[in-house]
């Protein structure tokens, strides 16, 4: 157990939807951030928050968009959902920045339909 | 920019023996970490092991080793004595000083046979 967790575990929905996934750090962690993974894109860094602030933003959809809460927290909303949004959506945090190990949590599946 | 390769996309392994996951690396980078993860068919990514670029030593964690060579750009991971638990996707991964993100490869697909 990383310490991270990830609620929902799975989530099917339909397309044109918005979905919110969330995510709680491992106490003491002050920077979460958001993978994407896929079977035609692999592992693909979506967006990161340190503190509650946006650090760095990867291959995000405009359609995708993140927070972070005063209590750590995070959300990632997907809206207008496509086929191709299906995919494992994992959430990993670290104690700040810069080399520190990144620890992930079990990830939500959507399934769009 | 940085880009992870890993060339062995399954491998099988006889249970007990070693085994190595090969990686490569390329990054512009002066300093850096390199990262290696497992992903069992339920799904999770554990965190392993971790390289520093400046670290004297390989980095080893339980039957985890890291064979860290700097000029060849490569990080492979060694698995002593392997298990059936041992059974699952491994990724190798890095990032730079101020480069906030994981790149990661493709994956290399281990079983472990009994």
């Amino acid at each position: 157990d990383s310490g991270v967790t990830q609620t929902p575990k799975h989530l099917i929905t339909a397309t044109g939807q918005r979905v919110t996934l969330r995510c709680s750090p491992r106490s003491g962690d002050l920077s979460v951030y958001w993978y994407q993974q896929s079977l035609d894109q692999g592992l693909q860094f979506l967006i990161q928050y340190y503190n509650g602030e946006e650090r760095a933003k990867g291959n995000i959809l405009e359609r995708f968009s993140a927070q972070q809460f005063p209590d750590l927290h995070s959300e990632l909303n997907l809206s207008s959902l496509e086929l191709g949004d299906s995919a494992l959506y994992f959430c990993a945090s670290s104690v700040r920045t810069a080399l520190d190990t990144q620890y992930f949590g079990p990830g939500t599946r959507l399934t769009v339909l | 920019a940085q880009k992870i390769t890993q060339t062995q996309p399954g491998m099988f392994v006889q249970e007990k023996e070693a085994v190595t996951l090969d990686c490569t690396y390329d990054t512009s980078d002066p300093s850096y970490g390199l990262f290696w993860y497992k992903q069992p068919s339920s799904g999770e990514m554990i965190f392993l092991i971790y390289q520093g670029s400046y670290d004297q030593q390989n980095a080893t964690e339980g039957r985890y080793s890291l064979n860290f060579q700097k000029a060849r750009k490569s990080a492979n991971l060694v698995i002593s004595a392997s298990q059936l638990g041992d059974s699952a996707m491994y990724f190798c991964a890095m990032r730079g000083f101020g480069n906030e993100k994981l790149t990661f490869g493709t994956g290399t697909r281990l079983t472990i046979i009994p």
